[in-house]
């Protein structure tokens, strides 16, 4: 079974520093790229970036180049999510999906969510 | 990039009813489009993909159309677990985008 396994909530005060997680399992995991979506409270679902665990390419979306970092550590099947410097929009949740195989398309696995709160 | 627009916003629809859900890519996206349902405090889950390919266990009351710019997704006769939030996705240009979403109520 495809199951892809967010990190816990956070809570943290503006300008700190985050990593996230989502780990793979049931699946070749180097060999389907991972994305990661954010949800603004009570909004929609945007798109922000994907990579390929096998080699690491990774692409951002222009609004969220240089306001977050996309990393990958294949031999332990997770992908990351960090921020250098957390602001109070950075507030949402965020999900890591899994694309089908030939690209990053679509997400057909979704991770349960990690919910961050920014709040000084 | 590729600009998604939903309509309507929201529908109100009675159980047993259709509903048809509309998505305009602001330039073609060929059939690279999916659709997803959210329900609150959930996970999204795929529907559709290809425009029209329904995603492994979604059942046959749900139907995706259409290619280029104008995209439909109908359900044939609404559930009470379909009551939710609908976003359409385009995957045909980077970077790919989603719509606004169309929330599905109870009438």
């Amino acid at each position: 079974e495809v199951q892809l396994v967010q990190s816990g909530a956070e809570v943290k005060k503006p300008g700190e520093s985050l990593k996230i997680s989502c780990q793979g399992s049931g699946y070749n995991f180097a060999t389907y790229w991972i994305g990661w979506v954010r949800q603004m409270p009570g909004k929609g679902l945007e798109w922000m970036g994907v990579i390929y665990p096998d080699d690491s390419d990774t692409r951002y979306s222009p609004s969220f180049q240089g306001q977050v970092t996309i990393s990958v550590d294949k031999s332990i099947n997770t992908a990351y999510l960090q921020w250098s410097s957390l602001k109070a929009s950075d507030a949402a949740i965020y999900y890591c999906v899994r694309h089908p195989q030939g690209g990053f398309s679509y997400g057909d696995y979704w991770g349960q969510g990690t919910l961050i709160t920014v709040s000084s | 990039e590729r600009v998604m627009t939903q309509s309507p916003v929201a529908l109100s629809v009675s159980p047993g009813e259709r509903a048809t859900l509309s998505c305009r890519a602001s330039q073609s996206v060929s059939t690279n489009l999916a659709w997803y349902q959210q329900k609150p405090g959930q996970v999204p889950r795929l529907l559709i993909y290809g425009a029209s390919t329904r995603a492994t266990g979604i059942p046959a009351r749900f139907s995706g159309s259409g290619s280029g710019t104008d995209f439909t997704l109908t359900i044939s006769s609404l559930q009470s677990e379909d009551f939710a939030i609908y976003y359409c996705q385009q995957y045909n240009n980077w970077p790919r985008t989603f719509g606004q979403g169309t929330k599905v109520e109870i009438k």
